[in-house]
């Protein structure tokens, strides 16, 4: 089975950085993905790591340690927009390749002026 | 294509009833997949689908949960006599891959009432 631990509430200023960590334990690995949901919305994609180290995309990036079953989500330069929840998900590649993830139980990211 | 589309947004449904909901995924994507989604919680996988074949579901989903995927296009995901511990919000998303990234649809809101 798949487990993952990520905090449940964030909060932080505008134009700080924060970091959102997430550890999970599975019984296979096939990378971490992230994804952001704002309230009454869809989740949507925001980064993977398949390999250990770390993603950049903008204002985002994404680490990943396979050792160490940790992976983390920076975001820097918040912007009020930014307010949100924010899931870590792994993907379970044994399970007829099918590319399943499970999801963490999200980190609500409030950002304060 | 605009994205994966999901009908209807809301339903509210009396307890015992039975509920349909429609997902029509990304044209080019052949990998469909239902998650359900409550409050404050992360997306629960419920079943996946690899063009027409559905290869997997989850062990939680009762035999009162059905799902199809005519022609590997667009799918549904029945509810019969449906209980209040329905109410949920019900993902759609699909894929092309293994990169892990989902698009998600919308939802519906599911109420049983």
């Amino acid at each position: 089975g798949q487990s993952l631990e990520q905090p449940s509430e964030v909060t932080a200023v505008e134009g700080a950085i924060v970091q959102i960590n997430c550890t999970y334990q599975t019984s296979g690995f096939y990378g971490l993905s992230w994804y952001q949901q704002h309230d009454g919305g869809a989740p949507t994609f925001l980064s993977y790591n398949g390999l250990d180290g770390l993603e950049e995309t903008g204002r985002f990036s994404s680490f990943l340690s396979r050792s160490d079953s940790y992976g983390y989500l920076l975001l820097q330069e918040l912007q009020m927009k930014d307010s949100a929840s924010y899931f870590c998900a792994v993907r379970d590649g044994a399970r007829n390749a099918g590319n399943m993830l499970t999801f963490g139980g999200g980190t609500r990211l409030m950002v304060k002026p | 294509d605009t994205g994966v589309s999901q009908d209807p947004r809301h339903k509210i449904t009396k307890r015992g009833q039975n509920v349909t909901f429609r997902c029509d995924p990304i044209s080019e994507h052949n990998r469909l997949y239902w998650y359900r989604q409550t409050l404050g919680q992360g997306p629960e996988f419920l079943t996946y689908f690899q063009n027409e074949a559905q290869l997997e579901k989850s062990r939680l989903l009762s035999d009162r949960f059905s799902a199809e995927r005519p022609k590997g296009s667009f799918s549904t995901l029945e509810i019969q006599r449906t209980e209040q511990g329905d109410s949920a919000m019900y993902l759609c998303a699909s894929s092309l891959g293994t990169g892990g990234g989902y698009t998600f649809g919308s939802g519906t809101r599911l109420t049983v009432v």
